[in-house]
């Protein structure tokens, strides 16, 4: 079964201490990304990927980093996480360029920072 | 101005009812996607189309490109309909090509 997967689905932690939240596709796709959702502004993407060790700002990359040494996995990091980090974090893949395909996106992610 | 925008932002419904949602957006597009997220918050895809008319099920998507405009249906609603559905559009452009989201309607359909 065609499957991102993202771990912890939920999340409460402290100001300051790192965390990483894991996403992995069974796909093949060489594009991923993280979106972070707010109330009333929607889905904004914060890195994205186009394939192994090639990475890339989003629109609202501030305070976070992640990196893709292989190309199933795709981990978000937040060195020192702040309560405005504090979001429902997606995980999405799909095939290079294909923009006219189906995107497949994890379960989320909900992150609370205190 | 949102590059896309969808109307209403909430709706409730009873079950039964026929439902639409709508999405323009400003920028040119070759394809439009709909997604559905329900509660819980996992977000799964039911339409991308270019042109005319796509139907699967109850749901219903029409694209009218020289209006940029975009509407999704839903027949017979049903509560587990209840759902937030997010139109998305790609953006081509730069060193990237991207989908640029719509901030979604939140769909309450009750018994």
């Amino acid at each position: 079964e065609a499957q991102v997967t993202q771990n912890p689905r939920y999340l409460i932690t402290v100001t300051g201490k790192k965390l990483t939240v894991t996403c992995s596709q069974n796909m093949n796709h060489e594009y991923m990304s993280w979106y972070r959702q707010d109330p009333g502004l929607g889905l904004r993407q914060i890195y994205y990927s186009m394939n192994v060790e090639v990475t890339d700002k989003g629109d609202v990359p501030e305070g976070y980093k992640v990196s893709r040494k292989e190309k199933r996995n795709f981990p978000l990091i937040l060195e020192s996480p702040s309560p405005n980090q504090t979001s429902l974090y997606f995980c999405a893949s799909r095939e290079q360029g294909a923009l006219n395909q189906p995107q497949h996106f994890g379960d989320g992610t909900r992150l609370s920072i205190l | 101005k949102n590059e896309v925008e969808q109307s209403p932002q909430n709706l409730t419904a009873q079950e039964g009812e026929f439902i639409t949602i709508n999405c323009s957006y400003s920028v040119g597009i070759s394809a439009l996607h709909w997604l559905q997220q329900h509660p819980g918050g996992g977000i799964v895809s039911l339409f991308m189309l270019s042109s005319g008319k796509k139907k699967h099920g109850r749901l219903i998507a029409t694209i009218n490109i020289q209006e940029k405009h975009s509407s999704l249906h839903i027949t017979a609603s049903h509560p587990r309909d209840s759902a937030v559905y997010i139109c998305a559009v790609p953006h081509y452009g730069g060193a990237t090509n991207k989908l640029i989201f719509g901030t979604g309607t939140l769909l309450a359909v009750q018994p």
